[in-house]
């Protein structure tokens, strides 16, 4: 299974942008990069997610590098609600499962 | 629409019981998937069912984990006889096909005493 590296904790203030990085440099050609969060006592959250080229949605936006090794998920406005563990997972050509890490415990300070 | 709903949100038992969680996913939802995390570790994957058929149940523990998905809709996952170690949240998550993105259910945490 391709594994992913991602900092154990980041903080951020109020308003401000997050850069949550992830290093996945055993990634596939047909891994798709996923982020899913987890907030306090609630199951995981679908983010947003990758393949090749950079995308945004609602709630945040997804910088891949050009080889693929690594990605940036960016908050950018961080709020109080935004406090969470926060994942970077490789998949589906593992026929969907998802196989999380440790992730990134996001702090926001207000 | 509704989400992923899964029954009970806490369930305490005694070693050596039995204990069956449910789940409720999304309605079309094909695909369904268990998950746990147990005490200080990461969620790891259980199973996958595709409808009624079990796609990839590489990740359950050992076979006094059964789970089920009769009539491709709502599924459960019995732990029988439940072992100390089995404590922890399950988690069930469903998507409409396996690339698309998985919706999570709160959880169910199980406490075996």
């Amino acid at each position: 299974d391709a594994k992913t590296t991602q900092p154990n904790s980041m903080e951020s203030n109020e308003e401000e942008p997050v850069h949550l990085p992830c290093n996945h440099s055993t990634i596939s050609g047909t891994d798709y990069i996923h982020w899913y969060r987890q907030l306090p006592s609630q199951g995981p959250e679908y983010v947003i997610h990758g393949l090749t080229s950079n995308v945004n949605n609602r709630m945040a936006s997804l910088a891949i590098a050009e080889d693929r090794k690594s990605s940036t998920l960016i908050l950018h406005r961080a709020t109080l609600r935004d406090a969470a563990v926060y994942y970077c997972i490789l998949g589906y050509n593992q026929g969907g499962k998802l196989i999380f890490g440790q992730g990134t415990e996001l702090s926001v300070k207000p | 629409e509704a989400g992923v709903t899964q029954f009970p949100s806490h369930s305490v038992i005694e070693k050596g019981q039995t204990v069956t969680l449910r789940c409720d996913p999304i309605s079309g939802h094909d695909n369904l998937y268990w998950y746990r995390r147990v005490m200080g570790k990461e969620i790891k994957f259980l199973l996958h069912f595709v409808k009624e058929s079990k796609q990839d149940e590489s990740g359950m523990p050992n076979n006094r984990f059964l789970a089920e998905r009769t009539g491709g809709t709502y599924s459960t996952l019995k732990v029988q006889p439940a072992e100390l170690e089995d404590s922890g949240v399950y988690f069930c998550a469903s998507s409409q096909d396996f690339a698309r993105s998985q919706y999570f259910g709160p959880g169910t945490r199980l406490t075996v005493t």
